[in-house]
């Protein structure tokens, strides 16, 4: 069966400090991959997506990005941090794009 | 722009009891797709069911059933045997393409 993991499950960062963040997906293979955040209290905000390796679409301008370096890996970086990136971070995987999506256990970012 | 209302921040329901979770959305295409996703305290998100916007026939998943009407642009979530794992934010998510938006949830209590 398919699995998909976040880490770390939560950060805590200063304001200015390097962020990155890893998802990997288990038990299948040429997943599309998801970023959203979760602002408290908010819906969800669709940041990336990928289709394939190296591939990354992003949906809304901003200090982050993303990257695909493996098939099944998934990374969301930013260089500096802004209290703003505060928030819950949850990355999803789905057989065909944007079909049912399939979510991972999401990391809760505190910047301060 | 698409968006998604959820009008109902926060809804309680006896336990075994029935609950209707609304979802309006704004959109002048004719194919799409509608989803409600649940979020427990884990934080992470699950779908609970799935319907094609032409597809006339409401989409249903044991205890949970929609209620779609695409001329009045509603999707309204029903959960019928309410049980205690029930309680959790459930999200209401529209897609067509690569655009896909959430509401900004509703919180769901089941009292014993």
């Amino acid at each position: 069966s398919q699995t998909i993991h976040q880490w770390p499950a939560t950060l805590v960062q200063p304001v200015g400090s390097p962020l990155s963040l890893e998802c990997t997906v288990e038990g299948t293979s040429n997943p599309n991959l998801y970023w959203y955040r979760q602002a408290a209290g908010r819906g969800l905000q669709l940041l990336f997506y990928s289709v394939g390796i190296g591939q990354i679409s992003s949906e809304v301008p901003q200090n982050l990005s993303a990257s695909r370096p493996q098939d099944r890996q998934f990374i969301l970086s930013s260089k500096k941090l802004l209290l703003s990136d505060s928030g819950f971070y949850l990355c999803a995987w789905s057989v065909v794009a944007f079909e049912t999506q399939y979510f991972g256990p999401g990391t809760r970012l505190l910047v301060l | 722009a698409q968006t998604v209302t959820q009008s109902q921040p926060e809804m309680s329901v006896q336990e075994a009891e029935t609950v209707t979770l609304s979802c309006t959305y704004d959109t002048s295409e004719s194919d799409y797709y509608l989803f409600w996703y649940k979020q427990p305290p884990s934080r992470q998100m699950i779908l609970v069911i799935r319907q094609e916007a032409y597809k006339q026939q409401n989409a249903t998943e044991n205890r949970f059933s929609v209620n779609f009407q695409k001329a009045a642009k509603s999707f309204s979530l029903k959960i019928s045997d309410s049980q205690l794992g029930d309680a959790a934010m459930y999200f209401c998510a529209y897609r067509r393409g690569n655009d896909m938006r959430f509401g900004a949830g509703t919180r769901l209590t089941v009292k014993p």
